[in-house]
């Protein structure tokens, strides 16, 4: 059984760029979640996707997009990037909306 | 808008002992809660949940208690071992399949 993965590890970007980050969700899971997390904070939900539908959102601005593909891997947008995007971005699976979700390791978005 | 809160934000206990975390929440419309371990460098590892309509859910050395009345769930490990150190967040699912976690507790079991 795969874990959750995701991509890049590490990234580094300027303000008012825009980033694609990547997730590959554990196998058998059609739930995949996004979250941020600042230094010293827990994590904050950004948005659901189930079957390729959003499925809930968090307080997040447009800026923040997402996609999920047929094959459930998903990927977060984040457009005219802020100093405040700085973070720990997460993604999570789970099976059928279930709440017990499985993260990946993370990637840190570094935002000059 | 903080809708769980740890307002602990580390713990130290002795190997053997009880470890006890706290989490109070402000959103009675949460069907679920959860807690995660987190080790540095890693994602958010699932421990054990909890329906908003039981009290009380036991996983071997790990049980959460859930207080409706006064919206506060917690989670007890007992005997803790070194290897519960780590960050440990709570968090409640809403109907809206929107989840908030806590801001986290550092647990240091201490050999």
């Amino acid at each position: 059984e795969t874990g959750v993965t995701q991509s890049p590890t590490h990234l580094i970007k300027t303000r008012g760029q825009q980033v694609t980050l990547r997730c590959s969700s554990q196998s058998g899971h059609n739930t995949v979640s996004w979250y941020q997390q600042a230094l010293g904070q827990g994590p904050q939900f950004i948005f659901q996707y189930y079957r390729e539908e959003e499925n809930g959102r968090g307080n997040f601005p447009p800026r923040f997009s997402g996609l999920q593909f047929p094959n459930y891997s998903s990927e977060l947008n984040v457009n005219a990037l802020e100093l405040d995007d700085s973070a720990l971005y997460l993604c999570a699976s789970s099976q059928d909306r279930e709440e017990t979700q499985y993260f990946g390791p993370g990637t840190r978005l570094l935002v000059l | 808008d903080q809708q769980v809160k740890q307002n602990s934000p580390s713990l130290s206990v002795q190997e053997g002992r009880i470890s006890i975390l706290n989490c109070d929440y402000t959103n009675s419309m949460f069907d679920y809660f959860l807690w995660y371990k987190k080790y540095p460098a890693e994602g958010p590892t699932f421990l054990i949940s909890i329906s908003s309509i039981k009290d009380k859910n036991e996983d071997g050395r790990f049980t959460v208690f859930l207080n409706k009345s006064a919206k506060h769930l917690s989670l007890h490990i007992v005997p803790s071992q070194p290897g519960d150190s780590a960050v440990y967040f709570c968090a409640g699912e809403n109907t809206g399949n929107q989840f908030y976690f806590g801001t986290g507790t550092s647990l240091t079991v201490i050999p």
